[in-house]
């Protein structure tokens, strides 16, 4: 069954430095999230992306949060300058059109920032 | 504003027992209602979901849900829980961007 897969599966960062999540989504789908998970928190909204464009981002997706679609497959998010407050599991998921499909979601990424 | 409530954080429950987890949830149109399951290590997997009709949706794993309109809740059973059902449920809304619940962690007794 196709899945959603997610590199790294940890990564340790210093605080300031750039990080990249990468995702890679289910191949026929069309529309790709990131969420994340501070720990013994709730998993959050992040940002939506449909036809290589934000279609919906949440107030904690700031000016230092991208994503990209780089190639048709890949899906990544850019962390420009890390916050300790950064420190979290990100989840990429992926959808294929329609409000009514599921989402699946990959194994997540933990982030921890120095 | 849109939210969702799982009042229970850790639930323990003997093998072979039913099974009940709760939500509530705040939402303004007519919501479209999700639970997930998260074991240690995996991402997050969907179990059911609720968008229009029958009110009592089954999903996978023996799992299914009622939505009860008049109490704004969709809680999960199941008759008969199994030890591989020891996980982390979460309960969601929304449309294209999903609203979690906070998670409610299950514990199975041999």
């Amino acid at each position: 069954e196709p899945e959603v897969t997610q590199t790294p599966s940890h990564q340790v960062t210093q605080m300031g430095q750039e990080v990249i999540l990468r995702c890679v989504p289910i191949s026929n789908h069309l529309y790709f999230y990131w969420y994340r998970q501070i720990l013994g928190q709730k998993v959050e909204f992040l940002v939506s992306f449909y036809n290589n464009e934000i279609s919906e981002k949440s107030e904690i997706f700031d000016d230092q949060f991208s994503v990209e679609r780089p190639d048709g497959s890949n899906f990544t998010l850019k962390i420009r300058s890390t916050k300790l407050e950064d420190s979290a599991m990100y989840f990429c998921a992926s959808q294929t059109s329609g409000v009514q499909e599921t989402q699946y979601f990959g194994p997540g990424t933990r982030l921890l920032v120095l | 504003a849109q939210s969702v409530t799982q009042p229970d954080i850790h639930i323990t429950v003997s093998e072979g027992a039913s099974l009940e987890l709760r939500c509530n949830y705040s939402y303004g149109a007519t919501p479209y209602l999700f639970w997930y399951v998260q074991s240690p290590g995996q991402g997050l997997q969907l179990l059911l979901k609720y968008f229009s009709g029958d009110t009592l949706v089954q999903g996978i794993k023996g799992f299914e849900a009622e939505f009860k309109r008049s109490q704004s809740s969709f809680n999960l059973r199941k008759p008969s829980v199994h030890w591989s059902d020891a996980a982390e449920y979460f309960c969601a809304v929304g449309s294209y961007k999903l609203i979690f619940g906070s998670g409610t962690r299950l514990l199975v007794r041999p």
